[in-house]
């Protein structure tokens, strides 16, 4: 069973523009929504994370919005650089249980 | 410097051998976890440990062991059982009370 949904697959978005990638989660338990950024041949870092009892959390180009009610949250990605080129993987977990559970990732290409 | 070190970068296993895969922490972590990433799946989860001489199965627990006989260390062992093992293994750990997971740089394992 895949708790957490992630879409699209891949991204491709010009130089400047608004990169968005999408999360669904099944589990209302969850109260911790997290994104990682990955690039090749490395471990994930954390980018950016949310809780549950606010909408939205920006730190610089990049916004969480969360939607508890759709069981929804989205990464957007202001002003994409090249150097955003990555994989992003959102995630969820439950306060004090074991582990995140990822979503399948987003390659995401910002084109010069 | 503080991390998580993982070692080898590249590992190749021959039929019906078992591997070992390192993760050192000096981050004085209390939890480790041992995720499995396959192109278009995310990460799965493995093994976690949450403190010395104890661990749990994660999702894909099949065909691995683990051992946490030190609070830095969490090492993988890929058996003869596991059928398709090639993918690309990251360590992580945490501490308590903190949500941030901090990734190694992973070991890719590939069959002869």
């Amino acid at each position: 069973q895949q708790q957490v949904k992630q879409s699209p697959q891949s991204l491709i978005v010009q130089k400047g523009g608004i990169s968005i990638i999408n999360c669904a989660y099944e589990n209302t338990a969850f109260d911790y929504f997290p994104w990682y950024q990955q690039f090749p041949g490395k471990g994930p870092a954390l980018l950016i994370a949310i809780r549950p009892d606010v909408s939205e959390k920006k730190e610089g180009r990049f916004t969480i919005s969360f939607n508890k009610s759709a069981k929804q949250f989205s990464l957007h990605i202001m002003d994409s650089q090249p150097g955003d080129s990555a994989t992003y993987f959102c995630a969820a977990s439950r306060a004090g249980r074991r582990a995140l559970t990822f979503g399948s990732g987003t390659r995401l290409q910002v084109q010069p | 410097d503080g991390g998580i070190t993982q070692s080898p970068k590249y590992l190749f296993r021959k039929e019906g051998q078992n591997v070992t895969l390192s993760c050192e922490q000096n981050l004085n972590h209390d939890a480790m976890y041992w995720y499995r990433q396959d192109p278009g799946q995310g990460l799965r989860l493995i093994y976690y440990s949450q403190i010395v001489n104890d661990f749990q199965k994660g999702d894909i627990a099949e065909g691995y062991s683990v051992s946490r006989e030190k609070k830095e260390s969490f090492p993988l062992t890929v058996t003869s059982a596991q059928k398709n093992p090639t993918a690309f293994y990251l360590c992580a750990s945490k501490t308590g009370g903190n949500e941030k997971l901090f990734f190694g740089s992973g070991t890719q394992l590939s069959v002869l």
